[in-house]
């Protein structure tokens, strides 16, 4: 079965540096998103994109953060300066469709601890 | 904006079956999901609710009551391998969020 894969599955950084996740949604969805979970809580809304523009996004989702879709196949969530709070298990997902039932893939994840 | 409430820790007997209830509350509403998540890993999709009634997939199966708010995930003939937490997640269309909005979870531990 198709998957969402993501790079790394592990990151660690200085607070203040910048970070880039890296996503490859599955080939045929148009609908790409980024959660966050901290550790023991729920699953957290960052943001979603389609047709290459945001669509919606969360509180959560400052200045510090951006995404992109630099080619047709990655998906990237950048944090231009990192803070300790933003230490997290950051996921992406995607999805063929919106709207009722739509089903999201998640990938396995990065762990972003910020030191 | 939107809430939802779910028990935060279940616990079964191998081969039993177990419910976990979902309550919402939301300015909108478009359905109502079931994830999965082992420890460790990520969430995947089990169910999905747009309309009133009880929609069946293999051992699990889901409910939906749109003028009581609530939701539940039934789970049948449990195994080991369901130890894992379970989140419900609504999409709200008077949030206008494309994303959906999950709850905390809830942890289940089967016994043997």
């Amino acid at each position: 079965e198709p998957e969402v894969t993501q790079t790394p599955s592990h990151q660690v950084t200085q607070m203040g540096q910048e970070v880039i996740l890296r996503c490859v949604p599955i080939s045929n969805h148009l609908y790409f998103y980024w959660y966050r979970q901290i550790l023991g809580q729920k699953v957290e809304f960052l943001v979603s994109f389609y047709n290459n523009e945001i669509s919606e996004k969360s509180e959560i989702f400052d200045d510090q953060f951006s995404v992109e879709r630099p080619d047709g196949s990655n998906f990237t969530l950048k944090i231009r300066s990192t803070k300790l709070e933003d230490s997290a298990m950051y996921f992406c997902a995607s999805s063929k469709q919106q709207g009722s039932g739509e089903k999201l893939f998640f990938g396995s994840g990065t762990q972003l601890s910020v030191l | 904006g939107q809430s939802l409430e779910q028990p935060s820790e279940v616990t079964a007997v191998e081969g039993a079956i177990v419910q976990i209830n979902c309550t919402y509350q939301t300015s909108g509403f478009y359905g109502l999901s079931w994830y999965q998540q082992h420890d460790g890993g990520a969430p995947t999709f089990l169910s999905y609710n747009g309309l009133d009634g009880l929609e069946e997939t293999g051992r699990f199966s889901s409910f939906l009551s749109r003028s009581d708010s609530y939701g539940y995930l039934l789970l049948q003939e449990l195994q080991m391998k369901d130890s894992a937490s379970y989140f419900c997640a609504v999409r709200d269309l008077g949030g206008g969020a494309d994303g959906l909005t999950f709850g905390k979870g809830t942890h289940l531990i089967i016994q043997p």
